[in-house]
């Protein structure tokens, strides 16, 4: 089984300014790592996603995340965050041996950009 | 179409009654899940089919809780004898196959059992 930890419930950060969305993953076997966006009244929008390859991965919107195997770490980076940053954010893993994508989530991380 | 709707958007329900919640996926997506996300938590899986097949029902809170996807497109989730705890947003995505595929999440159903 799998579980997902999201320490920070929520983050306020000033525009311009970087930001660090935390994860940490809990699996007795490989995984494939994801990050979700969800803005108000919408659905969960797929950020990025680690399968295989580079551990540095890029996503939408000017974020990328780094898996770290040793440290079984998915932290989500910005550089440089605007106001429409502002949403809640979810890291999920699944596991990679079985034929599908059953994603276990954390409790996510509310971002919060002010002026 | 040209993303995943769910109807209705909001659900009110008294106690022990039936509700059915319905997911219209992407039309070339073969795999559908159904998410369960309390408030203040993150999704949790449900159920999920692979065209009209439902290999793993394993995250069903009980047996009130059922799926259909009869003919691999539309599905559907029925609770049954709902209760307050059932109060909850229900999630439903689709993605092209397995593995790896992005899943491409509905704005969700808010249902809400007093």
């Amino acid at each position: 089984a799998q579980s997902v930890t999201q320490l920070d419930s929520q983050v306020p950060v000033f525009e311009e300014a970087p930001v660090e969305l935390r994860c940490n993953y809990s699996s007795s076997v490989s995984v494939y790592l994801f990050w979700y966006v969800q803005y108000p009244n919408q659905g969960l929008q797929l950020l990025l996603k680690y399968l295989s390859g580079s551990t540095l991965v890029k996503g939408i919107n000017g974020f990328e995340a780094e898996f770290n195997k040793s440290q079984t770490s998915f932290h989500l980076r910005k550089p440089s965050v605007h106001i429409s940053d502002t949403a809640e954010y979810f890291c999920a893993v699944s596991d990679r041996n079985t034929g599908f994508q059953k994603l276990v989530f954390g409790t996510g991380t509310r971002l919060l950009v002010s002026p | 179409g040209a993303g995943v709707s769910q109807s209705p958007r909001y659900k009110v329900t008294k106690r022990g009654q039936d509700v059915t919640l319905r997911c219209d996926p992407i039309s070339s997506h073969a795999t559908l899940y159904w998410y369960q996300q309390a408030l203040g938590q993150g999704p949790e899986f449900l159920t999920y089919f692979n065209y009209e097949a439902q290999p793993d029902k394993s995250g069903l809170p009980s047996d009130r809780f059922s799926a259909e996807r009869p003919e691999g497109s539309i599905s559907t989730l029925t609770i049954q004898r709902t209760e307050q705890r059932d109060s909850a947003m229900y999630r439903c995505a689709s993605s092209l196959g397995t593995g790896g595929d992005e899943q491409y999440f509905g704005p969700g159903t808010r249902l809400t059992v007093t």
